[in-house]
């Protein structure tokens, strides 16, 4: 059972916009602007999109955003396309005892 | 450019050890934190293990403290996790993946993997 809850799916059509959450505790989520976003084709490197709740790392789509309210964190994914198609992980800091970094269970995004 | 290359996995029984390398290349691999993530066939992933820059520092995940061990050698650019007294929930595939700078809780390039299969 993972530390955080994420939708096991999400769809919508191309151009679309989707958003997708993640739900922990006070101890991860909600008590640190830890918060990252990995994007998984099955088979390939995992790659992070979004870092410390909302910053972008350099190379990776505008299309993707990041937010975080209370003990939810959300990605949202505008103007869908059908390479969006992946599953996406959350993770955060933990301050709980261990372990000190925790994932979602995952998200699978189909473009319809 | 960035490179991360797993290898090392395979099939073993229960109760056996093996040991998973990471190839690191494209950057300054001493400079930072590595860590070691796990994905089980249909789960999603888990934080296995993490290593600072120098090595001084380690820290484990409940599920593989005492039996599995973090190690690198900054001269030859590699990652290493020794497993042993391996169980059948041990079964994932293994990714080494970077921290970069001051950010242990971020994983900012990660290998393709390498699985694990435990069985009798």
């Amino acid at each position: 059972q993972s530390a955080l809850t994420q939708p096991a799916s999400v769809s919508g059509s191309p151009g679309q916009s989707i958003t997708f959450s993640c739900t922990g505790t006070s101890s991860d989520v909600g008590g640190h602007n830890f918060v990252s976003w990995y994007q998984h084709y099955p088979g390939k490197a995992p790659k992070l999109i979004i870092y410390d709740v909302s910053s972008r790392p350099s190379g990776v789509s505008n299309r993707f955003s990041g937010s975080k309210s209370g003990n939810t964190a959300s990605l949202t994914i505008s103007g869908l396309q059908t390479e969006d198609e992946a599953d996406y992980y959350c993770s955060s800091y933990s301050s709980s005892n261990t372990p000190p970094y925790v994932f979602g269970a995952g998200t699978t995004v189909t473009v319809l | 450019q960035v490179q991360l290359v797993e290898s090392g996995g395979g099939v073993v029984q229960p109760g056996t050890s093996l040991r998973l390398s990471c190839a690191a290349s494209g950057f300054s691999f001493s400079s930072l934190t590595m860590h070691w993530v796990r994905q089980a066939p249909g789960k999603g992933l888990e934080w296995v293990a993490v290593i600072s820059n120098d090595g001084s520092q380690k820290y484990y995940a409940d599920s593989v403290q005492g039996r599995f061990t973090i190690s690198r050698d900054n001269v030859e650019n590699t990652l290493d996790l020794q497993m042993s007294s391996l169980r059948p929930e041990d079964t994932s595939v293994y990714y080494c993946a970077r921290a970069p700078n001051g950010a242990w809780h971020n994983f900012d390039y990660w290998g393709q993997g390498t699985l694990v299969t435990v069985s009798s």
